[in-house]
């Protein structure tokens, strides 16, 4: 089973900077990596798959980088609604498919 | 406009069973594959188990296999998750999602909003 890990924990950021996540793979995922957003009470949104594309309707404030087994989400200018919950999930060798336990985003 | 909605979920004792369902609409259900996915409480997200388009082949977590049986029904559009022999650590918030990609590479585009269940006495 691949391990993912993510980094921070916790990221406090004021709107309008840059957020730069982590996500690490314990073997290489190639670029078979993608990026949710998890909101109370909302459903799990896709970000990014690919390790670098942008699902479809995702501001383009959001991009992906990386590949192997390092990964980065960047968030170019933290906007209030992007205050989230940030999962990775590795979809290169399944069954099973395996996250990263969250990066949280919160106010500064 | 593509929707995933779970229900069946609620408050059952250890060793007993529940059935979740997801209703999909807005897509070619055959075409793809379903999964479910939980998050315990205060706790990250762990893949359970999937079914492929056809119904043909199916997945487990070794959490849940001998346990849980995923299914799908074409006519109702609807995927099951029936639970047996649930335990304390089943607690979590249950959702399903749909897989996109290809050549074997999937991922999940869209989720439901999910569905609770507690395994307790």
């Amino acid at each position: 089973e691949i391990v993912m890990t993510q980094s921070p924990a916790t990221l406090s950021v004021s709107p309008g900077e840059r957020a730069t996540l982590s996500c690490r793979a314990s073997q290489s995922v190639s670029s078979n990596l993608a990026w949710y957003q998890q909101k109370p009470g909302q459903a799990l949104r896709l970000l990014i798959y690919g390790a670098s594309t942008r699902a479809t309707g995702i501001p383009g404030r959001f991009s992906g980088s990386g590949s192997g087994t390092d990964f980065t989400l960047t968030i170019s200018s933290l906007q209030s609604e992007d205050f989230a919950v940030y999962y990775c999930l590795q979809y290169d060798k399944w069954p099973p498919f395996t996250f990263g336990p969250g990066t949280k985003v919160d106010s500064k | 406009e593509l929707q995933l909605l779970e229900s069946g979920g609620g408050l059952v004792q250890p060793g007993g069973s529940l059935r979740l369902s997801c209703a999909a609409s807005g897509f070619t259900f055959s075409s793809y594959d379903i999964s479910w996915v939980r998050q315990a409480p205060g706790r990250g997200l762990e893949w359970v188990s999937g079914v492929s388009g056809s119904g043909a082949s199916t997945y487990y977590a070794d959490s849940v296999k001998g346990r849980f049986t995923i299914s799908r029904d074409k006519s109702k559009k609807t995927v099951y998750l029936q639970m047996n022999s649930l335990r304390a650590e089943d607690t979590a918030v249950y959702y399903c999602a749909k897989l996109d990609g290809s050549w074997g590479y999937l991922y999940f585009d869209y989720w439901g909003r999910g569905t609770p269940v507690t395994v307790s006495s």
